[in-house]
């Protein structure tokens, strides 16, 4: 069963880049890692996705290493408005009954400082 | 844009009250998913549908249900609900045909459900 773990918390300052590494084990071998945003009182959102190696938006980028055994979000130059909680959202097959879980990281807490 | 909406905000509910959290979308997507949010555990899955009466259990059904008579509308149903179903419940939508969870989801601003 594949199992995800994030930092609890990171803090920042503005303009700085901050990487958030998500750490996840037996994940499905053909799906998407998706990583989420979310602001106090709100839903997560869509930040960025990736299959492999690195794919960059103008948001994010996302680092996934060739075993797939963990992915990193980078978010160049940080502001006050980037503090939130981020999570990961990767795929376990459970081959004994043919379906998937998903599965949410724990999650986290990004503070960005002035 | 995208809009979720989840018919409360709050919500209080007695021990053993049958409780129906109703969530639409507004731009014709053909999968939407109920989640929960607890601390420390993050958001699970507990059911998702990808089309018009079809529905797919989660990773933790038990004591739910779900309808979904109508495309922008998907139901969440607490038959009897207790007070281990305290949670905050987030609704979301996908565009892609038979999607999956993975693929990119538009979430509502959620319902925080207490059961007394």
């Amino acid at each position: 069963l594949a199992k995800t773990t994030q930092p609890i918390s990171m803090d920042s300052y503005e303009g700085q880049e901050v990487n958030i590494t998500c750490s996840h084990n037996n994940i499905a071998t053909n799906d998407y890692i998706t990583w989420y945003q979310q602001f106090p009182s709100q839903g997560p959102r869509f930040i960025i996705q990736g299959y492999k190696t690195k794919v960059t938006n103008e948001v994010a980028s996302l680092f996934i290493p060739a075993d797939r055994k963990s992915s990193t979000l980078s978010l160049p130059r940080v502001s006050l408005s980037d503090t939130a909680v981020y999570y990961c959202l990767v795929g376990d097959p459970l081959t004994t009954s043919g379906t998937y879980k998903y599965i949410f990281g724990t999650g986290t807490r990004l503070k960005v400082l002035a | 844009d995208v809009k979720v909406t989840q018919s409360s905000r709050y919500l209080v509910k007695r021990t053993g009250e049958k409780v129906f959290l109703e969530c639409v979308q507004d731009m014709d997507h053909e999968n939407m998913f109920w989640y929960r949010q607890d601390p420390g555990l993050g958001l699970r899955l507990i059911y998702f549908s990808y089309d018009v009466k079809m529905k797919e259990k989660g990773d933790i059904p038990e004591g739910y249900s779900v309808s979904r008579e109508k495309k922008e509308r998907f139901s969440l149903i607490l038959e009897s609900a207790s007070t281990n179903q305290t949670s905050m419940y987030l609704c979301a939508s996908s565009s892609l045909a038979g999607g999956s969870p993975l693929d990119e989801q538009y979430f509502g601003p959620g319902t925080r459900l207490t059961v007394t």
